[in-house]
């Protein structure tokens, strides 16, 4: 069946510009989670929902990053006024049950 | 911070054995010890988890020690298609993933 799907793939954009990335997680998982990963390091927890509501956003590094997932499926990471520091791999995860994570291709987002 | 410690890196010869170690001397007793791994510019990929006893599937078997303070992953035989880097990570169930940096193997024709 169908994998945890993200889009767009790659994404540049300027400094201080508003960027969405989308999720799309295998069907009737209920659990979901974003990433980032920096090049050369593992990936870092920043948001994690069930169903519609963040049960743990700890993970956010401030206030410029913002998640939703209104309807308890498709999710979207929202970034304001991009910094170079954020350009990473964002990479969503979702689950049926209470272990496994399955993994998306992730979106590689440079802000120039 | 991640509660693992794993080597930097490793090689194995293709068709041998790959015998990953991973030690967690602070584990908790309702944590789970977990191996994802993550091949060149894709997601990381589930491959075991265990809580005490020994576990095997299709992709790997895991060594648990009885005092669960150290784990090893095996790939019985390793091909080329399994270099990646591989993480080991304690886990309270329902709860984020905490990656360190893992163990990049390299599988050598």
């Amino acid at each position: 069946g169908a994998g945890v799907s993200q889009t767009p793939s790659n994404k540049v954009t300027e400094k201080g510009k508003y960027v969405e990335l989308r999720c799309d997680p295998i069907s009737g998982h209920t659990a979901l989670y974003w990433y980032r990963q920096s090049l050369g390091q593992g990936p870092e927890f920043l948001i994690y929902f069930q169903g519609t509501g963040a049960a743990d956003d700890s993970g956010l590094p401030n206030d410029r990053f913002f998640a939703v997932r209104p309807e308890g499926s498709v999710s979207t990471l929202k970034i304001q006024r991009t910094e170079r520091g954020d350009s990473a791999v964002y990479l969503c995860a979702s689950s049926s049950n209470r272990d496994k994570q399955f993994f998306g291709p992730g979106t590689r987002l440079t802000v120039l | 911070d991640a509660k693992t410690t794993q080597p930097t890196s490793m090689d194995c010869a293709e068709g041998r054995a790959a015998n990953l170690p991973c030690n967690h001397s602070t584990i908790s007793g309702n944590e789970y010890v977990y191996w994802y791994r993550q091949i060149h510019s894709q997601g990381p990929q589930y491959i075991i988890h265990g809580l005490k006893n020994n576990e095997t599937n299709e992709m790997a078997s895991l060594i648990i020690t009885e005092d669960r303070k150290s784990s090893t992953l095996i790939l019985p035989h390793a091909t080329l298609r399994d270099t990646a880097v591989y993480y080991c990570i304690v886990r309270v169930d329902n709860t984020p993933l905490v990656f360190g940096k893992g163990t990049r193997l390299s599988v050598i024709a």
